[in-house]
C-alpha cells in the first residue's frame, strides 16, 4: 500500500525567506510523486511532479522538490516565500496507470508580510 | 492546459432530496475520473473511481446506492448525492487524468450543504 505523510499540521514563514513543506512517501516500486496547491473554497492546483530523472524538480510559482530515495522524502521549496504562496500543500502518490492519487493530510503555509 | 469543470460550485439542499454534480474535461478525453470528499481543514478522501462506460468503483465504507456515479461519455462523469441529510455537507472534487500524463487534473469543487 501506499502512503504519504506530512508531519507539519502548519508552517510559517516571513516573507523573503526561503520555505520547505515537508513529505515522506512509502511505496513498494518506483514512486510517482505530486506536489499540489489548495486555495480556500478551490479545488487543486498541481505544481509539480516526479516521475524519474533528475532528483530536483523545478514546478510552478518558483516552487521546487527535491526527491530523496535513501530518505523516502519529497520536500517542497522555494528561495523566497511570498504572502501570496499562503494556501494549504498536499503532498500525493500514485503508482502507474489510471490510479488515483493517495494524499497527505495536507499542511498549512502561512507567509506572514 | 488541461482543464476541468464542475457544476453547480456551491448548492444548498433539504434534507431527503437529491443532488447531482457534473464533472467535466473541457479540452481533452478522460477514461478514468475520480470523486473525492473533502471535510473542513481536512484531507481529500478518495470515495470512487469513475470507469467510462462500466461500473464505478467504490472505497470502502463508501455507499454505492447514495453516492451514484454516472460516466456516461469521455469528457462527463456525475456524482448524485440520493437522500441526502446535513452529515453529507462536504466539499466534493473531481480529477480526471489525460492520457500521457502522469498528473490528475483538478475541478474547482462543488460545497454541498445539507440543510
Amino acid at each position: 500500500a501506499q502512503s504519504v505523510a506530512q508531519p507539519e499540521d502548519q508552517v510559517n514563514v516571513a516573507e523573503g525567506n526561503p520555505l520547505t513543506v515537508k513529505c515522506t512517501y512509502s511505496v513498494s516500486g518506483n514512486p510517482y510523486l505530486f506536489w499540489y496547491v489548495q486555495y480556500p473554497n478551490r479545488g487543486l492546483q498541481f505544481l509539480l511532479k516526479y516521475i524519474t530523472g533528475d532528483n530536483l524538480v523545478k514546478g510552478s510559482y518558483g516552487f521546487e522538490a527535491e526527491f530523496n530515495k535513501s530518505q523516502t522524502s519529497f520536500h517542497l521549496k522555494k528561495p523566497s516565500a511570498l504572502v501570496s504562496d499562503s494556501a494549504l500543500y498536499f503532498c500525493a502518490v500514485k503508482a502507474l496507470g489510471n490510479t488515483p492519487l493517495v494524499f497527505g493530510k495536507g499542511t498549512r503555509l502561512s507567509v506572514i508580510a | 492546459g488541461a482543464v476541468v469543470s464542475q457544476h453547480p460550485s456551491r448548492v444548498i439542499c433539504k434534507s431527503g432530496t437529491s443532488v447531482k454534480i457534473e464533472c467535466r474535461s473541457l479540452d481533452f478525453q478522460a477514461t478514468t475520473m475520480f470523486w473525492y470528499r473533502q471535510f473542513p481543514k481536512q484531507s481529500l478522501m478518495l470515495m470512487a473511481t469513475s470507469n467510462e462506460g462500466s461500473k464505478a468503483t467504490y472505497e470502502q465504507g463508501v455507499e454505492k446506492d447514495k453516492f451514484l456515479i454516472n460516466h456516461a461519455s469521455l469528457t462527463l462523469s456525475t456524482l448524485t448525492v440520493t437522500s441526502a441529510h446535513p452529515e453529507d455537507s462536504s466539499f466534493y472534487i473531481c480529477s480526471a487524468n489525460r492520457q500521457g500524463a502522469y498528473e490528475q487534473y483538478f475541478g474547482p469543487g462543488t460545497r454541498l450543504t445539507v440543510t
